[in-house]
């Protein structure tokens, strides 16, 4: 069973970026899955950020594109977030997930655990 | 965009009674890009259904989604006492990619 687990600093200083990465355990990165993540303001629903293969290709929300680069890496089995100029709106559990995208269906088949990030106004 | 919205917000239900979500869509959805999450305090989300009516693995079969179009539904047909949760609907299409409902709290009577 695919583990997914999330990691970065839990305070990240509006104006400045926040960095998570995503381990990706008993299950190769390089499979024909994408790889999201989603976040949850607290107290609030979900939104997708974005998804990234393997080979890198990725795709976002418009409404984050501006501010925000994906990456793989493989060696690691693991891929990474990059979101820039954040403000307290950002404040959120950030999730990664295994997104499936074959035969049609889409969905977030597996989930980490969240990780906490907090913007301080 | 396509937007979704649950319905109720909130349902008040005992155990062993049935249960009825509801998500309707601002346009219309393929049925194989619907998906439902049940989403406990502290958890993450987990997938139950995908597909419009396809159970994720382990999920017990008192778990039932249907609809096509703009409107779609999951039933849980006994609830047991650990159903008591939030319960989101999502759907892959355009820009963006993918949408979430926001969230249907399913509450002990």
């Amino acid at each position: 069973q695919v583990q997914l687990q999330e990691s970065g600093p839990g305070l990240v200083k509006p104006s400045e970026t926040l960095s998570l990465s995503c381990a990706v355990s008993d299950y190769s990165i390089n499979s024909n899955y994408y790889w999201a993540w989603i976040r949850q303001p607290p107290g609030k629903g979900l939104e997708w950020i974005g998804s990234i293969y393997h080979s890198g290709s990725a795709y976002y929300n418009p409404s984050l594109n501006s501010r925000l680069t994906m990456s793989v890496d493989t060696s690691k089995n693991q891929f990474s977030l990059n979101l820039t100029s954040v403000t307290a709106a950002d404040t959120a559990v950030y999730y990664c997930a295994r997104e499936r995208f074959m035969s049609g269906l889409n969905y977030f088949e597996n989930w980490g655990q969240g990780t906490l990030v907090t913007v301080p106004s | 965009e396509i937007v979704l919205t649950q319905s109720p917000g909130t349902l008040s239900l005992s155990p062993g009674e049935r249960a009825t979500l509801s998500c309707r869509a601002s346009q219309s959805v393929r049925s194989s890009y619907l998906a439902w999450y049940q989403q406990k305090p502290g958890q993450a989300p987990r997938l139950l259904i995908y597909g419009t009516s396809s159970r994720a693995t382990d999920i017990p079969d008192r778990f039932s989604g249907s609809g096509s179009g703009t409107d779609f539904t999951l039933t849980i047909s006994r609830l047991e006492p650990e159903d008591f949760a939030v319960y989101y609907c999502q759907q892959y299409g355009t820009s963006p990619r993918y949408t979430f409902g926001q969230g249907t709290k399913l509450e002990i009577k």
